[in-house]
């Protein structure tokens, strides 16, 4: 979805090093997430956040930091990269939908990064 | 605890037949239930979702999906494969009694069409 965009869309990097990947949206939405996705194992949450001053873990929160810059920016941080975080990451938003009682989630085309 | 199950890793089938992909879920509550579509190189893109009533949902590209309570399975079915159909899709559930918003997904299922 071209409303959200990530960068970089790949990157190579070293264990020990600190990598920022960026979530950037225009669809307004407040809530923001990252996910992983690891083969043969879906997505899985690592960070949400409902808005600028709201960040919440998700269920594979260890070694990840991020920062909500404003609404429409949303960073994810590996303080020390390590080979096991070699995984595809997206980016997602969403906005609470009253008449419908749920929200539904738009995902960024993702980032594939590699710790050697 | 919320968790989805897509059976199946691979679905293959040719194409103009109907294809299935099931996906069965658990939540303490009742579900809202997706289903994404992945492309290669691409991100996650919608497909549909059930919130209530008519059990038979219907999505984009002419793919729907049929909510069964019953047997807490939510498989998403299309009556004529197109080789363009060929991708990696997730089912997702959210609990309705949950404020957080948060979706658990299935490992995913690769769809294969052969001409």
């Amino acid at each position: 979805d071209a409303d959200v965009t990530q960068t970089p869309r790949n990157r190579i990097t070293k264990t020990g090093k600190r990598i920022m990947l960026e979530c950037s949206q225009t669809k307004g939405h407040d809530r923001m997430y990252w996910y992983r996705q690891d083969p043969g194992l879906g997505l899985r949450l690592i960070y949400y956040s409902f808005d600028v001053k709201d960040i919440n873990k998700g269920e594979i929160s260890d070694g990840y930091s991020v920062s909500r810059q404003a609404q429409a920016k949303f960073s994810l941080s590996l303080e020390s990269a390590i080979p096991n975080q070699t995984a595809l990451y997206f980016c997602a938003t969403s906005d609470p939908d009253p008449n419908q009682g749920t929200d539904t989630q738009y995902f960024g085309p993702g980032t594939r990064l590699t710790v050697l | 605890a919320q968790s989805v199950a897509q059976p199946e890793d691979q679905v293959n089938v040719a194409e103009g037949n109907p294809l299935t992909v099931k996906c069965t879920y658990s939540v303490s509550g009742n579900p809202y239930l997706f289903w994404y579509v992945q492309y290669p190189n691409r991100g996650l893109q919608f497909l549909l979702k059930y919130i209530t009533g008519d059990n038979l949902v219907k999505g984009s590209y002419g793919f729907e999906a049929e909510f069964n309570k019953s047997q807490t399975s939510f498989h998403l079915k299309k009556p004529s494969a197109l080789v363009s159909d060929s991708a990696l899709y997730f089912c997702a559930v959210r609990d309705r009694g949950s404020t957080l918003g948060r979706l658990y997904f299935g490992r995913g299922t690769q769809l294969t069409v052969w001409p």
